[in-house]
């Protein structure tokens, strides 16, 4: 049972434009919301959060847009650039243990 | 970076063998939890380790354990290795109360032959 739907799979952005990427959620209990960027050969940092209290987070370029009743929740990345470049995968956890539910990821390629 | 180490960064095992793999938390951090990440997906929670005990685990068999040491480090143990255990093997640390904020490791990528 997958928990957390990601898509797309893979997006291609001109350098400068907007890359969206969304996910939905299945389990209500959940209320914790972030996104991971991963660059080949390391692993997943922390790129921003967001928690169902609130409806939009911003953090310089990044953007999540949450919407609750939807069950839906969406990375917004302003101005693209080339070193944006990676996957980026959305994930969510509930409770204090932090165990985290991933989506399976988009692979984000920005054009020079 | 984030101060999280994993070791060896890779390693190539037979079907049916055992593997032992190494995390040091950052500084200060005292929860560790370890994820598996297959080609093409997101990771996946085995399990976390707070004051030395299993505190919460993932869909993994039994064969697959673990154990933190006083100073945090962390092992993940996988007995009679199947060829699905390919997978890039996560490390995270956090600090309890603020478990939120994880910090990755680089990974070990294990291959099973």
């Amino acid at each position: 049972q997958q928990q957390v739907k990601q898509s797309p799979q893979s997006l291609i952005v001109q350098k400068g434009g907007i890359s969206i990427i969304n996910c939905a959620y299945e389990n209500t209990a959940f209320d914790y919301f972030p996104w991971y960027q991963q660059f080949p050969g390391k692993g997943p940092a922390l790129l921003i959060a967001i928690r169902p209290d609130v409806s939009e987070k911003k953090e310089g370029r990044f953007t999540i847009s949450f919407n609750k009743s939807a069950k839906q929740f969406s990375l917004h990345i302003m101005d693209s650039q080339p070193g944006d470049s990676a996957t980026y995968f959305c994930a969510a956890s509930s409770g204090s243990n932090y165990k985290l539910t991933f989506g399976k990821g988009t692979l984000l390629t920005v054009n020079p | 970076e984030t101060g999280v180490t994993q070791s060896p960064t890779h390693l190539i095992k037979t079907r049916g063998q055992q593997v032992t793999l190494r995390c040091s938390s950052q500084s200060g951090h005292n929860t560790v939890s370890w994820y598996q990440q297959a080609l093409g997906q997101g990771p996946q929670f085995i399990f976390q380790y707070y004051r030395e005990e299993e505190n919460g685990r993932g869909n993994f068999p039994p064969r697959f354990s673990g154990l933190q040491f006083p100073n945090y480090s962390s092992e993940l143990n996988v007995n009679a290795l199947e060829l699905d255990d390919s997978a890039l093997y996560l490390c995270a640390s956090s600090l309890k109360g603020n478990g939120e904020k994880l910090f990755f490791g680089s990974g070990t990528q294990l291959s099973v032959l």
